[in-house]
C-alpha cells in the first residue's frame, strides 16, 4: 500500500516559472516530510524537509508547503532553472528509525 | 548536509559471482542504515535496515541469504549479493539516518551481472 502519493508524475515548466509538486499522506504519525531531488545515475540528495509544527518552509527558490488537515504537502520550485530538471521524491517518516516512505517520484523537465 | 559514500559506483561481474557493496558515512555516525533498489525510472524500493550489532531487517520478498548485509561499525554497512544472476542487475543505494530523522543517501552503485 502506498503510504505517501505523488503527483503529478511528470512536468515540464519553461524556464522562469514555478514547478508544483504535491503529496499525501495517510499515517497521522508522520512527522518528518523532506524533498529529495535526483539526476540519473545518481543517488537521491536532501533538498528541504518540513516538521509539522510549521506550514511553510523556504531555502531559496525552494519551498515546501505543509497542511496537516489534509495531510498534503507540495514543493514548489521558484523561477525554474533547465538545471532543475530532475527527478524529485517527496517523503514521510518518524523519528522512531523506521525508513522513509516514499512517494513514486516526479520527473521535472524546465525548458529553456 | 553530512556525506554518505559508497563503494564501488560501478561493478561488473559474472553470474555466479558475489558482490559487496560498501557504504560508509563520512562524518557522522550511524546507528541506522537502509539498503535500496532502484530500477530505471521508479522509486526506491526499499530492501532492508541495518542497525550496527545487530542483524539487519528484511522487506518482504527480500531473500536474506541472497543479499547480505552487514553493518559492523557505526560509519559502515555492507551489501553482499551473493551468487549473483543478471537479475540482480540494478542501482543499489544506501542511506544514513541521523539521531533527527534526516536520512542522506550515498551516491548509488550500478551492478551488472553478465
Amino acid at each position: 500500500q502506498q503510504q505517501v502519493k505523488q503527483s503529478p508524475q511528470s512536468l515540464i515548466v519553461q524556464k522562469g516559472g514555478i514547478s508544483i509538486i504535491n503529496c499525501a499522506y495517510e499515517n497521522t504519525a508522520f512527522d518528518y516530510f523532506p524533498w529529495y531531488q535526483q539526476f540519473p545515475g545518481k543517488g537521491p540528495a536532501l533538498l528541504i524537509a518540513i516538521r509539522p509544527d510549521v506550514s511553510e518552509k523556504k531555502e531559496g527558490r525552494f519551498t515546501i508547503s505543509f497542511n496537516k488537515s489534509a495531510k498534503q504537502f507540495s514543493l514548489h520550485i521558484m523561477d525554474s532553472q533547465p538545471g532543475d530538471s530532475a527527478t524529485y521524491f517527496c517523503a514521510a517518516g518518524t523519528n522512531s528509525g523506521y525508513a522513509l516512505n516514499f512517494g513514486k517520484g516526479t520527473s521535472l523537465l524546465v525548458t529553456p | 548536509g553530512a556525506v554518505v559514500s559508497q563503494h564501488p559506483s560501478r561493478v561488473i561481474c559474472k553470474s555466479g559471482t558475489s558482490v559487496k557493496i560498501e557504504c560508509r558515512s563520512l562524518d557522522f555516525q550511524a546507528t541506522t542504515m537502509f539498503w535500496y533498489r532502484q530500477f530505471p525510472k521508479q522509486s526506491l524500493m526499499l530492501m532492508a535496515t541495518s542497525n550496527e550489532g545487530s542483524k539487519a531487517t528484511y522487506e518482504q520478498g527480500v531473500e536474506k541469504d541472497k543479499f547480505l548485509i552487514n553493518h559492523a561499525s557505526l560509519t559502515l554497512s555492507t551489501l553482499t549479493v551473493t551468487s549473483a544472476h543478471p537479475e540482480d542487475s540494478s542501482f543499489y543505494i544506501c542511506s544514513a539516518r541521523l539521531i533527527r530523522g534526516e536520512q542522506y543517501f550515498g551516491p548509488g552503485t550500478r551492478l551488472t551481472v553478465t
